[in-house]
């Protein structure tokens, strides 16, 4: 069965310091993608960034990037240069494969929360 | 600003009355998603339709119905409701189609938060 794990409730990280927030999975499906989102206080849910099984690089948004280690199956979120902002509950997803948005959901982990302080 | 579009953003209602939160995907996009997130369950991906068609079903109950219309836009209707339906009830939506290949992002609203009192 498909599963995400993040195993860090809580983190704290100094204002320009950068952080990284876990996630391992489980799927046996070779076809599947992993997602970052990002949600403050005020609710929404908010994309960051995407690293799809095929890709061979390591996915880059800005100041996110993805630590990628597919036969450890980790997608680990790293954040460069923390911001005040940043501080937000951070949930880990996946996707698994399917042609025709047939199996598009997302499976998601139980979040970690950044505190980010100056 | 994510595109996807959810009304009404607050609700409070009393236990046994119905709702109905409402989506308008992003534009171009035929697949929508709705989640529900509370916090004792995270977030629970609820049902799935695209191009009006449903294509997943998750952890919605019977009280819950969803569709998806011509114009793409879905609505999730909650029935007889009970305190612990209060939650966050997010619609997404993605392209659909293709290899995840083209990445295939999936977009929330900000959410619609329901009370049930």
């Amino acid at each position: 069965a498909q599963k995400i794990t993040q195993t860090q409730p809580g983190m704290f990280v100094q204002e320009k310091e950068a952080v990284t927030l876990d996630c391992t999975y489980d799927t046996s499906d070779p076809s599947y993608g992993l997602f970052w989102y990002k949600q403050p206080s005020s609710g929404e849910m908010i994309f960051l960034i995407y690293q799809g099984s095929y890709d061979q690089q390591n996915a880059t948004e800005g100041r996110y990037s993805l630590n990628f280690q597919k036969a450890r199956k980790s997608a680990n979120l790293v954040i460069s240069a923390s911001q005040l902002g940043d501080s937000a509950m951070y949930f880990c997803a996946m996707r698994e494969g399917g042609y025709g948005g047939a199996t598009n959901k997302l499976i998601f982990g139980t979040g970690t929360l950044l505190a980010v302080q100056p | 600003d994510s595109g996807v579009t959810q009304t009404p953003k607050h609700l409070i209602t009393a236990t046994g009355q119905r709702v109905t939160l409402r989506c308008s995907p992003r534009s171009g996009d035929l697949s929508v998603y709705w989640y529900q997130q509370s916090l004792d369950q995270g977030l629970q991906f609820l049902i799935q339709y695209y191009n009006g068609e449903e294509r997943a079903k998750g952890n919605i109950l019977e009280r819950f119905s969803a569709q998806q219309f011509p114009d793409l836009h879905s609505e999730l209707n909650l029935s007889s409701l009970e305190l612990g339906d209060s939650a966050l009830y997010f619609c997404a939506s993605s392209v659909g189609g293709p290899p995840l290949r083209s990445g295939n992002t999936i977009y929330f609203g900000e959410g619609s938060w329901l009370t049930v009192v």
